[in-house]
């Protein structure tokens, strides 16, 4: 059974940084790209991020670029999005998610539950 | 960057009623598009991938259909836990990926 377990949400200041983990378990880590969305509370889903299997290639959201960085540790069957520079706009619950298939698809066919990150002073 | 937009934003229907949302893309996406349900407090949940292919265990009620600019996720018959949010995204350009703004159906 595919679960994916996100960790590290809570309460920044603006401009403060955060490390969002993801524990995947139930499928061979390495052959999937994954992938963070977020929903700002009482909205829609913003993708924010992949990365392909290897952890070779990275893709960002304009609204993150430069300042979040998506990684992989596949010793560990885990998934980081280390965020900095953190704005109010950042505030959300912030799902992991696997990749549908293999190669960098990026239809997600499992989510976790998601953490929430509050960027607030 | 696509833009998905998702219509009418709240559907209100009754148990047994078929629903039909659409999603119209502001360039081709082929038939490179996904939906999804989510419901209050919860994850979403892949239903359709590709315009028309049900995810696993996703139940023949639902049906997608498209390609191009206009698509369709139609629920035969509506089952009390549809009663939910509906996303559509695309991947036919990214990134980004994008969503759509959602649609809503509501107990009638």
């Amino acid at each position: 059974e595919v679960q994916l377990l996100e960790s590290g949400g809570g309460l920044v200041q603006p401009g403060g940084s955060l490390r969002l983990s993801c524990a995947a378990s139930g499928f061979t880590f390495s052959n999937y790209a994954m992938n963070w969305v977020r929903q700002a509370p009482g909205k829609g889903l913003e993708w924010v991020s992949t990365i392909s299997g290897s952890g070779d290639s990275t893709y960002y959201a304009d609204s993150v670029k430069g300042r979040f960085t998506i990684s992989r540790d596949s010793s560990k069957n885990t998934l980081y999005l280390q965020m900095s520079s953190l704005r109010a706009e950042d505030t959300a619950l912030y799902y992991c998610a696997k990749s549908f298939t293999g190669g960098v698809a990026v239809t997600f066919d499992y989510w976790g539950q998601g953490t929430l990150v509050t960027v607030s002073s | 960057e696509i833009v998905l937009t998702q219509s009418p934003a709240t559907l209100s229907l009754s148990p047994g009623e078929r629903a039909t949302l659409s999603c119209r893309a502001s360039q081709s996406v082929s038939s490179y598009l996904a939906w999804y349900q989510q419901k209050p407090g919860q994850a979403p949940r892949l239903l359709i991938y590709d315009a028309s292919n049900r995810a696993t265990g996703i139940p023949a009620r639902f049906s997608g259909s498209g390609s191009g600019t206009d698509f369709t996720l139609t629920i035969s018959s509506l089952e009390p836990e549809d009663f939910a949010v509906y996303y559509c995204q695309q991947r036919r350009n990214w990134p980004p990926v994008t969503f759509g703004g959602g649609t809503k159906i509501e107990i009638k």
